[in-house]
């Protein structure tokens, strides 16, 4: 019941560059609601990548970073590492549901 | 450092009800800013915002859960609760507790290791 779409999967050799994609509507991203990033391995806790738009949390690499426009937001990877292949999400609030809504998730396969 | 650790049994019969406990340490769950929410997993699939509650006891669900929900909070304990009834199979997922900062742009930034629920005969 993902209100935010993302593209099933990305890829890229180790050290280009890849973007994910999250697509909402004018009741969340469109209505100027902040968008968050998470990167989530298998069998581990989400970890928060950014948030608000394109903030890094302390300790999260500058080659992740975040962008916003108009209903759709963009999370970019530069220099991409085996370490980075995850999946991802983007969450932000919806106020039509009044709650939050996450992404349908990417898989980041490093080739 | 904020941990949450996810309690509870990992299976759970249908049309009963599931019961989880998130217990948070080095930290406390009174704060004006913090919010505590419940996300679920389920296998192959995205994650899902259950519902989120203030220390305060306000408390907010996805519409989806059509009031099957229900979230509480223990300030003495630091924890917080997910009770969903009427079970199905459809609710087996890696349910996950999280403290999100702020509501509305709210974002999570400690998790839980999440936890199993099986919804099985």
């Amino acid at each position: 019941q993902s209100v935010l779409t993302q593209p099933p999967s990305v890829s890229g050799a180790p050290g280009q560059r890849v973007t994910i994609s999250c697509t909402g509507s004018s009741s969340n991203i469109g209505a100027s609601y902040d968008v968050h990033w998470y990167q989530h391995l298998p069998g581990a806790a989400p970890k928060l990548l950014i948030y608000g738009d394109s903030n890094r949390p302390s300790g999260v690499p500058d080659r992740f970073s975040g962008s916003k426009s108009g209903t759709s937001a963009s999370l970019a990877i530069t220099g991409l590492q085996a370490e980075d292949e995850a999946d991802y999400y983007c969450q932000s609030y919806d106020n039509s549901l009044s709650g939050f809504v996450f992404g349908t998730g990417t898989k980041v396969t490093v080739l | 450092q904020l941990q949450l650790q996810e309690s509870g049994p990992g299976l759970v019969k249908p049309s009963e009800t599931l019961s989880l406990t998130c217990t948070v340490s080095g930290g406390s769950i009174i704060s004006s800013i913090y919010y505590w929410g419940w996300i679920r997993q389920p296998p192959g699939k995205g994650l899902e915002w259950i519902g989120t509650i203030h220390y305060s006891g306000v408390t907010f669900y996805n519409p989806s859960l059509k009031s099957r929900g229900t979230i509480s909070v223990d300030t003495s304990k630091n924890q917080f609760s997910l009770k969903l009834t009427s079970v199905t199979a459809a609710d087996t997922a890696v349910y996950y507790c999280a403290r999100f900062r702020g509501y509305t742009y709210g974002y999570g930034d400690f998790w839980g290791q999440g936890t199993l629920v099986t919804v099985s005969s």
